[in-house]
């Protein structure tokens, strides 16, 4: 049983729009959520997190919104770049810094110039 | 950039070979762990790290074997390969005593390939 799904495997959006990636989990233990951006050839790296006790962490052009009644998050890139082209992890974990994350698939997001 | 490295960063074996591949780092994390990246696959542990000795299973740990007996080194060992384990395996490492210690930060990958 997958407990963090990422169910788009792509998304492609013009240069300038925006870009919504969607993650939805299923474990009530979670309580603190990552996003990772990965570049092809290279290892993940941390963008973006967010602690349940918000709803929404904003970092420059990236936000995170939390729905956690739906159990449900989402990134948000506003202004989309064509350097933002790259796979985009979703991670979720117990509420310590000692827990283990659990990944989702991943969706790979394409902006086109 | 986090200090890591992975090595080798690609190697090509036979089934039935053992292989290990290690990871160092220079950051002085308490945790390391080792996935593994499959296309329409997420990261997947295999095993990780709490401390020098001190190792627990992951979600896809058969096949695979790990030791830690210096804080910046951990070492994946696949005892005879087979051609499933023909993946990418990254190393990370975080460190439960800093702020924002939930966060990993990932070596650059090793790519394996068993014929």
């Amino acid at each position: 049983d997958q407990q963090v799904k990422q169910n788009s495997p792509s998304l492609s959006v013009q240069e300038g729009r925006i870009s919504i990636l969607n993650c939805d989990y299923t474990n009530s233990m979670f309580d603190y959520f990552l996003w990772y951006k990965k570049y092809p050839a290279e290892g993940p790296t941390f963008l973006i997190s967010i602690s349940s006790i918000k709803d929404k962490n904003e970092d420059g052009r990236f936000t995170v919104f939390l729905n956690k009644s739906a159990k449900h998050l989402s990134l948000h890139i506003v202004p989309s770049q064509p350097g933002d082209s790259a796979v985009y992890f979703c991670a979720a974990r117990p509420n310590t810094n000692a827990g283990k994350s659990t990944f989702g698939d991943g969706t790979t997001l394409t902006v086109k110039p | 950039d986090a200090g890591i490295t992975q090595s080798p960063r690609h190697k090509v074996t036979e089934t039935g070979t053992p292989v290990t591949l290690r990871c160092h780092q220079t950051e002085n994390h308490r945790y390391m762990y080792w996935y593994r990246q499959d296309p329409g696959h997420g990261l997947r542990l295999i095993h990780y790290s709490y401390g020098v000795k001190d190792t627990d299973k992951g979600e896809v740990s058969d096949g695979y074997s790990v030791s830690r007996s210096k804080t910046e080194d951990f070492l994946l060992t696949l005892e005879s390969a087979t051609s499933s384990q023909t993946s990418v395996y990254f190393c990370a490492i975080s460190d439960p005593g800093l702020a924002g210690g939930g966060t990993q930060y990932f070596g650059p990958g090793t790519r394996l390939t068993v014929l």
